[in-house]
């Protein structure tokens, strides 16, 4: 069965700072990996996905993630952190039919 | 604009009783999911569906029942035997097409409170 792992619950960064969320998964084939962003009592938003090709891939509002087979890993990665970036973010394992399969979040807050 | 709607946005209940959570979309989507989200435990899958007049158990559907009588309509009843039901609902939609990447397309949620 697929899973995600996310380690960190809670992330605080400073405004301008560099932000690394980490996220691991368990899939049995080569697998659609995504982010998504929360912002609080609203729907997910798609930031980015991988699903071949190059590893490193763009998103929007300046994210950007690399997957590593070996690491069975799918990081985020921003270098300059906006206050309008805090928000919980969610690691997703996919499948070609649609269902996926979510990690717990990790809710990023950005100190002033 | 396409997207998916979902209706309440916020619905208060007493305990015992059904409640019917709505989501509607108009992005032409064959499946169509039921997600439960509460604090720190992500997101869970009660239902979905692929095509119409046909659904499946995900992996807390005990509690809940769907049904799927149109490809636009995916309705979720929130029953009795649901044993802790207030939580955030999420619909999401899905084009089962050739080529998908396999990305969810969200509604903006619905918050049930059972008091």
């Amino acid at each position: 069965a697929q899973s995600v792992t996310q380690p960190d619950i809670h992330i605080t960064v400073s405004e301008g700072a560099s932000l690394e969320l980490r996220c691991n998964y368990s899939y049995g084939a080569t697998p659609y990996l995504f982010w998504y962003v929360q912002s609080p009592g609203q729907g997910l938003q798609l930031l980015l996905k991988y699903f071949s090709g190059d590893t490193l891939v763009q998103g929007i509002k300046g994210f950007e993630a690399e997957f590593k087979r070996s690491q069975s890993s799918f990081n985020l990665r921003k270098p300059s952190v906006h206050w309008s970036d805090a928000a919980e973010y969610f690691c997703a394992v996919g499948e070609p039919a649609g269902k996926s399969t979510f990690g717990d979040g990790t809710t990023l807050t950005v100190k002033p | 604009d396409g997207g998916i709607t979902q209706s309440p946005k916020y619905l208060f209940r007493k305990e015992g009783q059904n409640v019917t959570l709505s989501c509607e979309q108009n992005l032409n989507h064959d499946a169509m999911y039921w997600y439960r989200q509460d604090p720190g435990q992500g997101l869970r899958l009660i239902y979905y569906s692929q095509i119409v007049n046909d659904f499946q158990k995900g992996d807390i559907a005990e509690g809940y029942s769907v049904s799927r009588e149109k490809k636009e309509s995916f309705p979720l009843t929130v029953t009795s035997a649901q044993k802790n039901p207030t939580a955030f609902y999420l619909c999401a939609s899905f084009p089962w097409t050739s080529g998908n990447t396999g990305e969810l397309f969200f509604g903006e949620g619905s918050r049930l409170t059972v008091l």
